[in-house]
């Protein structure tokens, strides 16, 4: 079925390790989107994409690295994971450049940092 | 700079009344404005959207919501709510010319039988 789709949906890991997640999504959206969502805080977008290797910083992109070499596939890399980053994670995808445009949202990963 | 502020974490109310949702926003030039639900263990879904235009805005599932320029605010509303309704409910705003939403911290719709 079209949509995007995250792996794995649900992590633990322990402190220091290195973490990714993934995110597919089969519409070819130009636009993709990592979002962190926390008790108190809502969502809080860490990294967005305008295309292939295209990426930029959104409000908490400490600690992250993202990558995206096809326009499919867009995945969130944690290199030295900390308690903090203990999370949902839900990848989101808009098909224009306009942001009028609705986000499609992944049904989230789960990562707990021990 | 833009934000938003969801008043209410939680809201509880009893199955067929009817209920309102509570979202204000701060921006100095024009908004976009959404509503977005997230049922439990899923992603979040568009609910409605306000570009422009009127100002009363409908949205799927019987959902409405009116955009307030002069009280900067856009309050989700709902007649009768259903069980199936219950679920959390983001407000999100989004600035001409730049690229990021900037969601609310949510509210927490607890329908009762």
């Amino acid at each position: 079925d079209a949509g995007i789709t995250q792996s794995p949906r649900y992590k633990i890991t322990e402190t220091g390790r290195q973490v990714t997640l993934m995110c597919h999504q089969t519409w070819s959206h130009s636009y993709m989107f990592w979002y962190r969502q926390d008790l108190g805080h809502g969502l809080r977008l860490i990294y967005y994409s305008a295309a292939a290797d295209i990426t930029d910083k959104g409000e908490v992109p400490d600690g992250y690295v993202v990558s995206r070499s096809k326009t499919e596939n867009f995945p969130l890399t944690l290199e030295s994971a900390t308690r903090s980053q203990t999370s949902v994670y839900f990848c989101a995808s808009r098909e224009t450049e306009i942001n009028t445009g609705e986000l499609f949202f992944g049904e989230g990963s789960r990562l707990t940092v021990l | 700079a833009q934000s938003v502020t969801q008043l209410d974490s939680q809201v509880p109310v009893f199955e067929e009344a009817p209920v309102e949702l509570r979202c204000n926003y701060s921006s100095s030039v024009s908004v976009y404005l959404f509503w977005y639900v997230q049922y439990p263990n899923q992603g979040l879904q568009l609910l409605l959207k306000y570009l422009s235009g009127s100002t009363l805005v409908k949205g799927i599932n019987g959902f409405e919501a009116e955009f307030n320029k002069s009280q900067t605010s856009f309050h989700l509303r709902k007649p009768s709510v259903h069980i199936s309704d219950t679920a959390e409910y983001f407000c999100a705003v989004s600035q001409r010319g730049y690229q990021k939403v900037t969601f609310g911290i949510g509210t927490k719709l607890q329908v009762i039988p």
